[in-house]
């Protein structure tokens, strides 16, 4: 079990650029989620998927960013025509399928995000 | 809609001295709870939950928390400071619909 990981851990784009981050959950965790951290701030939740279906989006998740989970497996999470207020650190986390623990999330490293 | 309040952006605390960070939380249904600890460019690491068994949670690093129902409290503690517990702790809940609610987080500062 090597935990959760993203891809890139860092990307620097240009305002209006489109970028797509990747995340790899624990292996046969069924549940998949992504948070946006700002600076100074609590991680904040974007959406969440159990196993391919996308089952629930934040009202933060504008219309520009787009998140998919084809497999079941690893998710990606797309942000069209950035803006400079999506500077952020985003996190993936995922979590088993038991009932006692389904709700303890596991999180990986985090991509930051700086949109000049 | 849950959520959580964590007072004081930047504790900061004496190596060896107790290590106290509060969490108050609102629910509408019998929460779970978290604190998570952060480290500088990297992911959120669990360090203890609350999931309605006991209210006494222990958890890693010497970390434990005791959840106070009358009080709406989840309030982590840790007898002795050690300069490796410098890091962002985040408190969190959830309500049982799949979404984590955090607090701002406590910047903890160890002054050796």
């Amino acid at each position: 079990d090597t935990g959760v990981s993203q891809d890139p851990r860092h990307k620097i784009t240009k305002r209006g650029q489109n970028v797509t981050f990747r995340c790899d959950p624990i292996s046969e965790h069924n549940r998949l989620y992504w948070y946006r951290q700002t600076l100074g701030q609590g991680p904040e939740f974007l959406t969440y998927f159990q196993n391919e279906a996308q089952l629930e989006k934040s009202r933060l998740l504008s219309d520009r960013f787009s998140a998919e989970r084809p497999k079941g497996s690893f998710s990606t999470l797309e942000i069209q025509r950035t803006e400079q207020g999506d500077s952020a650190m985003y996190l993936c986390a995922s979590s088993p399928r038991t009932s006692l623990t389904s709700y303890e999330q596991y999180f990986g490293p985090g991509t930051r995000l700086t949109v000049t | 809609a849950q959520s959580v309040t964590q007072l004081g952006s930047h504790v900061s605390v004496s190596e060896g001295a107790l290590v106290l960070l509060r969490c108050n939380y609102s629910s509408s249904v019998p929460p779970y709870l978290f604190w998570y600890v952060q480290y500088p460019n990297q992911g959120l690491q669990l360090l203890l939950k609350y999931t309605s068994a006991a209210t006494l949670v222990k958890g890693i690093n010497g970390f434990e928390a005791e959840f106070k129902k009358s009080e709406t409290s989840f309030h982590l503690t840790k007898p002795s400071a050690h300069m490796s517990d410098a890091a962002e702790y985040f408190c969190a809940v959830s309500a049982g619909n799949n979404r984590l609610a955090f607090g701002k987080g406590n910047q903890v500062v160890v002054i050796p």
